[in-house]
């Protein structure tokens, strides 16, 4: 079973101040992924990479970074929080390739006050 | 854009009772994915198919790639089925394409 690690679970942050969370995966997976779930409404995909060093912004990147800096780890940058960034935030992996199948963390909620 | 029409949005079944969740692509899509999200908000895998149908346990999904849809069966209903299910597709891009979710309550 795959097993995709966030951190922290819950974050109060304020607005203006820089977040940063963490995804583990431990199943060498070539892709990882950052979605933000809001509700009412299905995941979104922030950031992407398909390997160490690569990042790839995804269908909602405004406002976000992200860093893959080993094959293991992939982080989600916010540098100037705001409270429209208030949402949960998935973390995944899947094996190389597009249509392969993915795997996800047990989320991260983020609350920007 | 790509997208993926999922119904019903809320379900209400009995125990014991059994019913169907259907997504509609409005493009080819190379494979579907099923997930439930629990009550402590986790994704749990349910199905992963790039064509045809998968069975698991109480749990039926099918895929059609042609005809642009994919089903989710529930059979025999249980409690611990409540949830939000939700259907997720890859086209061409390197995204999930996520339908909005159903709202599945078992009843006693």
């Amino acid at each position: 079973e795959a097993a995709v690690t966030q951190s922290p679970r819950n974050k109060v942050a304020v607005t203006g101040g820089k977040v940063t969370l963490s995804c583990n995966q431990t199943n060498n997976h070539n892709n990882m992924y950052w979605y933000r779930q809001d509700t009412g409404h299905g995941l979104r995909l922030i950031h992407y990479s398909y390997g160490a060093g690569s990042t790839e912004k995804g269908d909602i990147p405004d406002g976000y970074k992200a860093s893959r800096p080993s094959q293991e780890n992939f982080s989600l940058i916010l540098e100037l929080a705001t409270p429209s960034q208030t949402s949960v935030y998935f973390c995944a992996s899947g094996d190389r390739g597009r249509y392969t199948e993915v795997f996800f963390g047990k989320g991260t909620r983020l609350t920007v006050v | 854009g790509d997208q993926v029409e999922q119904s019903p949005s809320a379900l209400s079944l009995h125990e014991g009772t059994g019913s169907a969740l259907r997504c509609n692509f409005t493009t080819t899509m190379r494979a579907v994915q099923w997930f439930r999200k629990n009550s402590r908000g986790s994704l749990i895998n349910l199905f992963y198919l790039a064509s045809g149908t998968k069975e698991n346990g109480r749990l039926k999904s099918a895929f059609d790639s042609k005809e642009r849809y994919s089903t989710l069966h529930i059979r025999d209903a249980q409690l611990e089925d409540s949830g939000t299910y939700f259907c997720a597709a890859a086209s061409g891009s390197w995204q999930l394409i996520f339908g909005s979710g159903t709202q599945l309550t078992v009843m006693p």
